[in-house]
């Protein structure tokens, strides 16, 4: 079946620096979308991108849908401490039947 | 701000023993997902509902899970019995017609068999 990975697993940064993950797929998406996922509770959504190229910020969120359509990245800028928790990424795969196929994250912890 | 209500957060359950996890959607979400979470991995679709339809259950294990959504609103997702593997985070997602616009998530399950 198809699957993304995401990368890195887990980083540690020092509060201020600039964060960067990305995803990459085997197969095409037609939509890419990044997820913040705290403890104990279901991922919340922060980008959708629905176009290949397409460069969308939220924030101090900037994400990018690869030309290819098989990769996305997501960049934090000015980590602060509330940005802790597990990013995924997650493709939709045609159709828009909202099956939604995701990477298995990356832990972020910010160090004050 | 609209909530897809999960209950209950949290349950324990012997292996072998049944248990079932309830989902609230969105007031006039049509469609329903059941995702499987297991630590430390990202979720997986484990059956979607088009109003009381299912549209895909490709990925639930039928021998020992079932799910259903009646009245095409609230859902219920049933395992039994329970073993050691099924131990994850149970979430569910709504949104309004089967597209990406306004997709949610619950909070959650978490089960734990012991």
């Amino acid at each position: 079946g198809q699957q993304l990975n995401q990368s890195p697993q887990s980083m540690f940064i020092q509060e201020g620096e600039d964060v960067s993950m990305n995803c990459t797929s085997s197969s095409i998406f037609n939509t890419w979308l990044w997820y913040k996922q705290d403890p104990g509770e279901g991922p919340v959504l922060l980008i959708a991108l629905y176009k290949a190229g397409e460069l969308t910020s939220n924030g101090r969120l900037t994400a990018q849908f690869g030309i290819t359509r098989k990769d996305s990245f997501l960049n934090i800028s000015a980590s602060i401490p509330s940005d802790v928790g597990i990013y995924f990424c997650a493709g939709s795969d045609s159709g828009n039947t909202g099956k939604l196929i995701f990477g298995q994250g990356t832990t972020l912890q910010v160090k004050p | 701000e609209a909530e897809v209500a999960q209950s209950p957060r949290y349950k324990i359950t012997e292996k072998s023993q049944a248990v079932a996890f309830w989902c609230d959607p969105i007031s006039g979400h049509a469609t329903l997902y059941w995702y499987r979470q297991i630590l430390g991995q990202g979720p997986e679709l484990l059956v979607q509902f088009q109003d009381e339809s299912v549209v895909d259950d490709s990925q639930l294990p039928k021998d020992r899970f079932s799910a259903e959504r009646l009245k095409g609103v609230d859902s219920t997702l049933k395992i039994q019995p329970a073993e050691l593997g099924d131990s994850a985070m149970y979430l569910c997602a709504s949104s309004p017609s089967g597209g990406l616009y306004g997709y949610t998530f619950g909070s959650g399950t978490r089960l734990t068999v012991v």
